[in-house]
């Protein structure tokens, strides 16, 4: 069956980074983008950005143009995502998550990492 | 950028038909798709297209759109339907990927 595994929570102080890691199994790792998507603490859904694992290729949304890079490794089926100059308002669970090769949808996601940013 | 406008809140009662909207510009040239989300657990995908659901996710979940208005009916509704319920889209302009504010589903 199709599963994405995040890495672990994470804190971090104000102007740090941080990488979270997305392993996936079950399906063609390069067949299919990654998007990551962020929930703040009793906030809504958040896309940040996709990957595909085939070329590399990435989009990033406006807001994390310039503080954020996603990564993929085909080697081992996992996707990464890099967070730079943390600031306290990215305290938030962070979601990986498989687009649908038809419709951009996301029909499998991540369990979640939580990430804290404070001094 | 491109907005989706969701009611932050919903009530019904056990048993009854709950709709919930989802308003954006231009509905007709995107597909929209919905997640159900329950307290602490990532968001599960339950309508996609126009009214397709994943395997495993009960027919009283459907989506129609009209307008400017994408819908999704939780009919006979159950307690455990109680959740945040977000749609999305691809905006293909720009090629991001757009969530709706969310609505949390009362079941009273």
């Amino acid at each position: 069956q199709v599963q994405l595994v995040q890495s672990g929570s994470e804190m971090r102080e104000p102007g740090a980074a941080v990488k979270v890691s997305c392993k996936t199994s079950g399906y063609t790792f390069t067949s299919y983008a990654i998007s990551w998507v962020r929930q703040a603490p009793g906030q809504g859904l958040e896309w940040m950005g996709w990957i595909g694992p085939y070329n590399g290729y990435t989009s990033y949304g406006e807001k994390f143009q310039d503080r954020v890079s996603m990564t993929a490794d085909t080697s081992t089926g996992t996707a990464y995502m890099e967070l730079r100059s943390l600031r306290s308002d990215d305290t938030a669970v962070y979601y990986c998550a498989r687009e649908g090769l038809d419709l951009i949808a996301f029909d499998h996601w991540g369990q979640g990492t939580l990430v804290t940013v404070s001094s | 950028s491109y907005v989706l406008t969701q009611p932050p809140s919903v009530s019904v009662a056990p048993g009854q038909t709950a709709k919930l909207t989802c308003g954006g510009d231009n509905f007709g040239s995107k597909s929209v798709h919905w997640y159900q989300q329950k307290p602490g657990q990532a968001p599960v995908l339950v309508v996609y297209g126009h009214n397709d659901r994943p395997s495993g996710i009960p027919a009283r979940f459907s989506a129609s759109d009209s307008g400017n208005t994408a819908t999704l009916t939780i009919s006979r509704v159950e307690a455990g339907d109680e959740a945040d319920y977000y749609c999305q889209v691809w905006n293909r302009n720009t090629d991001h990927r757009v969530f709706g504010g969310g609505t949390k589903l009362t079941v009273l």
